[in-house]
């Protein structure tokens, strides 16, 4: 069954890229990659989806490397309205319905 | 202004008392899921919606009950045989109930058993 794993914190400061990695060893050759972010007491807001390769949107991009045992996503220049937990999970295509969930990294962007 | 909304913000019962938690969506969206989020954790799934008067059961489903019989609303019930309710509980919707459809989060409830 995949699982996602992610780092617990990170830091960074106003105007860096941030790189946030999530490991999926198990993951299935249709299952698909799918980032949320959240800030406190709030509902998770979708950032990026994908499968393969790269993608990317007007917020960020989405590196799937060929064997998609990982992913990684970039923020490009953060600001401090960027702080907030960044959750990674895996979409499990071959089943009814399946969404699995990472316990999310907790970003501070700092001035 | 569409969107999810969920009601109330916070709630708190007693120990061995139902509570029912409300979810409204007027974007049209045929599904709607709950969650539950524990400190420090991802989001578990309880139970989920993809066409009226019909859904079916997450990961947690055991201690809650859900029904829906408008599209625009799937409430959420919270027995006394759930184990350990408190925590912040999120409906979502989405446009239909592909794996891949994007979900759209309601602000949340925390409820607080004591």
């Amino acid at each position: 069954l995949a699982k996602t794993t992610q780092p617990i914190s990170m830091d960074s400061y106003e105007g860096q890229e941030v790189n946030i990695t999530c490991s999926h060893n198990n993951i299935a050759t249709n299952d698909y990659i799918t980032w949320y972010q959240q800030f406190p007491s709030q509902g998770p807001r979708f950032i990026i989806q994908g499968y393969k390769t790269k993608v990317t949107n007007e917020v960020a991009s989405l590196f799937i490397p060929a064997d998609r045992k990982s992913s990684t996503l970039s923020l490009p220049r953060v600001s401090l309205s960027d702080t907030a937990v960044y959750y990674c999970l895996v979409v499990i295509m071959d089943s009814n319905y399946q969404l699995i969930w990472g316990a999310g990294t907790k970003l501070i962007i700092k001035p | 202004d569409g969107g999810i909304t969920q009601s109330p913000k916070y709630l708190f019962r007693k120990e061995g008392q139902n509570v029912t938690l409300s979810c409204e969506q007027n974007l049209n969206h045929d599904a709607m899921y709950w969650y539950r989020q524990d400190p420090g954790q991802g989001l578990r799934l309880i139970y989920y919606s993809q066409i009226v008067n019909d859904f079916q059961k997450g990961d947690i489903a055991e201690g809650y009950s859900v029904s829906r019989e408008k599209k625009e609303s799937f409430p959420l019930t919270v027995t006394s045989a759930q184990k350990n309710p408190t925590a912040f509980y999120l409906c979502a919707s989405s446009v239909g109930g592909g794996a891949l459809d994007t979900q759209y989060f309601g602000p949340g409830t925390r409820l607080t058993v004591l």
